[in-house]
């Protein structure tokens, strides 16, 4: 079936460094690919998104490439903040079908001044 | 504008005792969805809606029970809680379609002693 798998965590950043936060698939077909963040206390919610192989989603200077040759779909930021700590799931969806919507276990992330 | 919204927010059972979880979306969804967070374990989906009236099982669904008699809500129930019942349960919805976003609650953090 399809799954996700992310790099364990937690992470532990000083502000302004790089970020990555690996992420692999197994999935028949294309799917859909989404990094959703949860900060303290709160629900999920959207972080950014790619439909297609190739397509490279970003979003408050978070990004991700779909990369069908690696299955793999990496969190990149250039330089951190503070309030960028959070968890960060990684989820993929197959179209049809089920519909379902399937996430790794999560990244903790913790950005220090 | 209220998007989704769970409730209770919290909530302590004895074990053997039943409750139901209700969210309700404002968005005119199709697609709804009930997910436990457990530490280390991500997400996992409970059971899903793709619509009025139709309901369907997802990786964890023993235990638990759902309804979906109006498209705006989606109910699931507990019957007899037992201590492994103990998690966050967050509640989603989408429209239908490539890509589409997931909204999310804020969660019920469940504790059944």
């Amino acid at each position: 079936g399809n799954s996700v798998t992310q790099m364990e965590g937690p992470v532990t950043l000083s502000e302004e460094a790089f970020l990555t936060i690996n992420c692999t698939y197994t999935a028949t077909g294309y799917p859909s690919l989404f990094w959703y963040v949860q900060y303290p206390g709160e629900g999920l919610q959207l972080l950014l998104k790619a439909t297609k192989a190739d397509d490279k989603g970003s979003n408050k200077g978070f990004e991700a490439t779909y990369r069908k040759e690696t299955i793999s779909f990496h969190l990149e930021k250039g330089s951190v903040q503070v309030s960028d700590s959070a968890v960060y799931f990684c989820a993929l969806r197959q179209q049809g079908g089920s519909e379902k919507l399937v996430f790794g276990k999560g990244t903790k992330l913790t950005v220090n001044p | 504008n209220a998007g989704v919204t769970q409730t209770p927010k919290f909530r302590v059972l004895k074990t053997g005792q039943s409750m139901t979880l209700l969210c309700a979306q404002d968005m005119n969804h199709e697609y709804m969805y009930w997910y436990r967070q457990d530490p280390g374990m991500g997400l996992r989906l409970i059971h899903y809606s793709v619509g009025e009236g139709t309901t369907a099982k997802g990786e964890v669904p023993d235990g638990y029970n759902v309804s979906r008699l109006k498209k705006q809500n989606f109910l699931l129930g507990l019957e007899s809680a037992a201590p492994s019942q103990t998690s966050v349960y967050f509640c989603a919805s989408r429209y239908q379609g490539v890509g589409t976003e997931a909204f999310f609650g804020q969660g019920t953090r469940l504790t059944v002693v």
